[in-house]
């Protein structure tokens, strides 16, 4: 069975610091793909990025980047010098080939001025 | 832009009164999906279309119907919501041909049951 576990409920930070955002995964098969979404408070998921597991390969993209180690069964997402418009809740989310997008609890984050 | 569009945003339905809710898509996508998410939780699938094979998952209630007349279009209706329906309602579409997997979602349905 697929499980995503995001620990941190919660993340509060200052406009400016850089956050990282966990996500640990479980699943028995060797080929799958693992998602990041946005959701601000509007409600409306906003997919930022796919991965699959034969591409390790970390991606940078503006001021996000994420880390994908399959030896630890990871994938976070940093952000770099945070902006208050990145206020959201953050799902992580696996889909093993041929099956349905399990999502994580995911993580509130808060940028204050 | 192609999109994911639903509709009503807001609907209100009184309790035990039928309620459909309505999805549609201009991405050409042949699959289809359907959430429920409640305050503060992970959104829980509800069932998927396949083209036209209806996919439900095994712990969603006989209250919970969903119809798919052509590619662009999904409705879900909820025959006898109940205080426990109310919930935002997710529409979002895949493309399993292009091997991608990923998900568009649309705006969402904020259902409330009076």
């Amino acid at each position: 069975a697929q499980k995503v576990t995001q620990a941190q409920t919660e993340i509060s930070v200052v406009e400016k610091e850089d956050v990282t955002l966990d996500c640990v995964y479980e699943t028995r098969d060797t080929t799958y793909y693992l998602f990041w979404y946005k959701q601000p408070p509007s409600g409306e998921l906003v997919f930022l990025i796919r991965r699959n597991s034969f591409d390790e390969q970390n991606e940078i993209s503006g001021r996000y980047s994420w880390n994908f180690q399959k030896s630890t069964s990871s994938f976070n997402f940093t952000i770099t010098a945070s902006q208050v418009v990145d206020s959201a809740v953050y799902f992580c989310a696996l889909s093993e080939l041929g099956n349905d997008m399990r999502f994580g609890a995911g993580t509130r984050l808060t940028v204050k001025p | 832009d192609a999109m994911v569009i639903q509709n009503p945003r807001y609907q209100v339905t009184q309790f035990g009164k039928p309620v459909t809710l309505s999805c549609s898509q201009t991405l050409n996508h042949n699959v289809m999906y359907w959430y429920q998410q409640k305050s503060s939780q992970a959104p829980k699938l509800l069932f998927h279309y396949y083209d036209k094979d209806f996919n439900n998952e095994a712990d969603t209630p006989d209250n919970f119907q969903s119809r798919r007349p052509n590619t662009s279009f999904c409705f879900l209706d909820i025959r006898s919501p109940g205080l426990g329906d109310a919930a935002m309602y997710l529409c979002a579409t895949s493309s399993r041909l292009a091997g991608t997997y990923e998900q568009y979602f649309g705006p969402g349905t904020r259902l409330t049951v009076t």
